[in-house]
């Protein structure tokens, strides 16, 4: 079945620091793919989506790229700010709706 | 425009009991989906429902199941709590549809104790 791995966490960063979060799955066909943001005491929020290989998701300053090849879809930011302190999760949909996959979810913590 | 609202926020119940936890979902939107997501754990699909149907389901067993109402509102049941049913259950609501973005919207969740 669908699957998602995420790297091990937790991450933890200086501010203005280079973000990277691996992700990685396992699907059938050409599945929708998304980041998921959950701050402390909230919900999931929709942080960035990607549904075709080659397609690149950013928001927030927040980017990930669609890689078929390598069936990835690593988040990246430039400059994190203390913030951006919560904990993110990659997820994958069969189609761009529909039941939601997730990792296991990265918990990142941003000192000033 | 009201975001999905969850109720009860915390929920304490013992092995063997039954709970019902309910979602309101956003305005316009026609589906709701639950989760349940285990301490640190990334969320499980549990089931979804699409104009008051079952629109798929999760590795759960049939003492977990739902309904969606007319008003596009939903309960999830759980019978015969376990100590494993202790999580935070989440329901997302969203617009199905052609043409419809289907993003789906969270709601905070209601965290379930079992003791």
């Amino acid at each position: 079945g669908d699957s998602v791995t995420q790297m091990e966490g937790p991450v933890t960063l200086s501010e203005e620091a280079f973000l990277t979060i691996n992700c990685t799955y396992t699907a059938t066909g050409y599945p929708s793919l998304f980041w998921y943001v959950q701050y402390p005491g909230e919900g999931l929020q929709l942080l960035l989506k990607a549904t075709k290989a080659d397609d690149k998701g950013s928001n927030k300053g927040f980017e990930a790229t669609y890689r078929k090849e390598t069936t990835s879809f690593h988040l990246e930011k430039g400059s994190v700010q203390v913030s951006d302190s919560a904990v993110y999760f990659c997820a994958l949909s069969p189609t761009s709706y529909g039941k939601l996959t997730f990792g296991q979810g990265t918990i990142l913590t941003v000192h000033p | 425009e009201t975001g999905v609202t969850q109720s009860p926020t915390h929920l304490i119940k013992t092995r063997g009991q039954q709970v019902t936890l309910r979602c309101s979902s956003q305005s316009g939107h026609n589906t709701v989906s639950w989760y349940q997501q285990a301490l640190g754990q990334g969320p499980q699909f549990i089931f979804q429902y699409y104009r008051e149907e079952e629109n798929g389901r999760g590795n759960f067993p049939p003492r977990f199941s739902g309904l969606q109402f007319p008003n596009y509102s939903s309960e999830l049941n759980v019978n015969a709590l376990e100590l494993d049913d202790s999580a935070l259950y989440l329901c997302a609501s969203s617009l199905e549809g052609q043409g419809a973005s289907n993003e789906q919207f969270f709601g905070p969740g209601t965290r379930l104790t079992v003791l």
